[in-house]
């Protein structure tokens, strides 16, 4: 039990489809974080939120979407992905946007055909 | 953008090989420095968050220490195991407002 839960672990979706990515935290957090790691480069920031509000949204294509209802979800919302949208996805959470130490999913593996 | 290195990219020990590795990150506003350890399937663990230049954290068989003067924090592992084989990452926090920035990592195997 990690404490953070990414599903689906594995999506495979053609370019003009629509899906989501869910993650769920139940570490109190108040912080989520959208993270992508592509094959050979460092974990990328995409998206962060602070108390259900972004604060942060790092040049991300529109056709990525994040939704935060409430301190302990976190969707990634998907539209006419590229193929080389093809990636991991991770999820995080922190006691605040601060300095203190991200506690991540396992990530979602995401495909596009 | 920030720039966050990790050396080297991967390294092949055997077990009970005592093993280093670098990040190297900006010396100028520096905040936090991160270590993380990532096993093939998991998810990324913190094993250090370190804020202090000449700090030196230890848990187990693993220690780190910083310089923040000079840009740089090793990661030390004693006596290297197999289930040691990981991707461990860095990743630099400053104060000028931005967020946590990931070195490449280093991929590390250890063989029995």
């Amino acid at each position: 039990e990690t404490g953070v839960t990414q599903t689906p672990r594995h999506l495979v979706m053609g370019m003009t489809n629509k899906k989501s990515l869910k993650c769920e935290q139940h570490l109190g957090h108040n912080a989520m974080y959208w993270y992508k790691q592509s094959a050979k480069k460092p974990l990328e920031l995409m998206f962060v939120y602070s108390l259900e509000e972004r604060v942060e949204n790092n040049s991300v294509p529109s056709r990525f979407s994040p939704e935060c209802p409430n301190s302990s979800h976190l969707f990634l919302h998907l539209h006419t992905l590229q193929p080389e949208d093809s990636a991991l996805y991770l999820c995080a959470s922190s006691h605040g946007t601060g300095a203190g130490e991200l506690f991540f999913g396992e990530g979602s593996r995401l495909t596009v055909l | 953008i920030l720039n966050v290195e990790q050396s080297p990219q991967s390294l092949h020990v055997q077990e009970g090989d005592s093993t280093n590795f670098t990040c190297s990150f900006p010396s100028s506003n520096f905040y936090a420095l991160h270590w993380y350890r990532w096993e093939t399937a998991k998810s990324p663990e913190a094993l250090f968050v370190m804020t202090l230049n000449g700090d030196e954290k230890k848990k187990g068989r693993i220690s780190a220490t910083l310089n923040t003067k000079e840009g740089y924090s090793y990661l030390y592992i004693k006596g290297s195991q197999p289930e040691d084989s990981a991707t461990y990452l860095c990743a630099f926090y400053n104060n000028a407002g931005n967020m946590l920035t990931f070195g490449g990592g280093t991929r590390l195997m250890v063989k029995p």
